[in-house]
């Protein structure tokens, strides 16, 4: 799987736009890009994934540039529940490789 | 949907006890996965289930450890004899896979697990 670069830690005000970015310059053609996120003493809960379009659901949004290098993690109004480590992972979705690895993550933490 | 369901939630056992963590999938998720994290190796992959036989039990440590799945809804995660080593917490996780891809997972909870 290809690595991803991820600031250690950010911080945003409740009801303000969290954008958490991921550098993935080695990123192979049928990798995707996912996005984790893990409350403290919680699983890791599924966000959002994306090929090379941007996405979005009910919880995020998903932007990849056009080179694919780099993307990112829209949270439009961040909550206090929203506090939590977010993890970019890229990966081919098949078989083993589907496995996921995370990495250290970006720690945000959001503020009243 | 309850989600991915484990028990125990916390097990505390000493050196050498067999312990059992068990794991009931999201209905109808034909995948099924056990995760194992600790703050010096993060989260790792220990075996996973396809349609209830085992793919890739590449991860899983050593012979002390085996996964059984018996049918469709119940997966066990055994340790045995258990070692402080062993202590992390163990996540089983789910998906809904499309022939061989394999798309979100869905996490369980997890199992805090101290080996005294």
């Amino acid at each position: 799987d290809a690595k991803t670069t991820q600031p250690t830690s950010m911080d945003c005000a409740e009801g303000r736009a969290a954008n958490l970015p991921c550098n993935h310059s080695t990123i192979s053609g049928n990798e995707y890009v996912y996005w984790y996120r893990q409350i403290h003493s919680q699983g890791p809960q599924y966000i959002i994934h994306g090929l090379k379009n941007n996405e979005t659901n009910e919880m995020a949004s998903l932007i990849i540039t056009e080179d694919r290098k780099s993307s990112t993690l829209i949270l439009p109004h961040a909550t206090l529940r929203d506090t939590a480590v977010y993890y970019c992972i890229v990966r081919v979705p098949t078989g083993t490789a589907s496995k996921l690895t995370f990495g250290t993550g970006t720690r945000l933490q959001v503020t009243l | 949907d309850a989600g991915v369901i484990q028990s125990p939630r916390h097990e505390v056992t000493e050196m050498g006890q067999e312990v059992t963590l068990r794991c009931k999938p999201i209905s109808g998720h034909d995948y099924l996965f056990w995760y194992r994290q600790t703050m010096m190796r993060g989260l790792e992959l220990l075996i996973y289930f396809n349609n209830n036989v085992p793919i890739d039990d590449s991860g899983m440590p050593e012979d002390r450890f085996s996964a059984k799945m018996p049918n469709a809804s119940f997966s066990t995660l055994k340790i045995q004899p258990s070692e402080p080593r062993d202590s992390a917490v163990y996540f089983c996780a789910s998906s809904l896979g499309q022939g061989a891809f394999i798309p979100e997972q869905f996490f369980g909870p997890g199992t805090r697990l101290t080996v005294l």
